[in-house]
């Protein structure tokens, strides 16, 4: 069974910084581009960027370019989302996805809320 | 705003039929990308619906279909049940600059 499994909820200040991760199981990970997308709340998704855990090629919606960072580790089957200087407007709900055949998102983690307060 | 535009609200008593649009543009929809639809069930992760247009995946009830037409594509749910009150959101790919993978505003679907 292809799972997505993430890091759980984090409270952070602005400023701090952030790397949150997404483990994947029941597939070979290094096949499969795994993505990352934004639930601000009360609000659409909105796709951050994707990474081929394979050769760790990686792309960035324009939005994000500069603003996150992801990498993975192919070793342990991990994706990961980091920040290095939070601000307010990073509150929200993030969720890894797995890219399928027809360029969809065809798994889903159970998301990571971050919130970040002073 | 979103790339694509979805209407922000729909609703329909049960048993009824009610449709999804989503318009999107000759970078995206009407490029020949493929349009895929998710559900977000109440404080749940989305959960993919509709695949390639049209394609359902293992487990999703033949109520939920899908179409795609020029620079639009739509969801279709018959016979509406209370469980299929949530949030739909249409996907896409686009080649312009607003980026590659890009999502519809979303959808509310109330079921009276």
């Amino acid at each position: 069974e292809v799972q997505l499994v993430q890091s759980g909820a984090e409270v952070k200040k602005p400023g701090e910084s952030l790397k949150i991760s997404c483990k994947g199981s029941g597939y070979s990970f290094t096949s499969y581009w795994i993505g990352w997308v934004r639930q601000m709340p009360g609000k659409g998704l909105e796709w951050m960027g994707i990474i081929y855990p394979g050769d760790s090629d990686t792309r960035y919606s324009p939005s994000f370019q500069g603003q996150v960072t992801i990498s993975a580790d192919k070793s342990i089957s991990t994706a990961y989302l980091q920040w290095s200087s939070l601000k307010a407007s990073d509150t929200a709900m993030y969720y890894c996805v797995r890219r399928g055949s027809y360029w969809d998102f065809d798994y889903w983690g159970q998301g990571t809320l971050v919130t970040v307060s002073s | 705003q979103s790339v694509l535009t979805q209407p922000p609200s729909v609703s329909g008593a049960p048993g009824q039929r009610v449709t999804i649009s989503c318009t999107g543009s000759s970078s995206n929809i009407g490029a020949g990308y493929d349009v895929h639809w998710y559900q977000q069930l109440p404080g749940t992760a989305p959960k993919l619906l509709i695949y390639g247009n049209s394609n359902r995946p293992s487990g999703v009830p033949d109520r939920f279909s899908g179409s795609k037409s020029g620079t639009s594509a739509s969801l279709a749910i018959t016979g509406l049940q209370a469980e299929d009150e949530a949030d739909y959101y249409c996907q896409s790919y686009d080649s312009s600059l607003s980026g590659f993978w890009v999502f519809g505003g979303g959808t509310k679907l109330t079921v009276l």
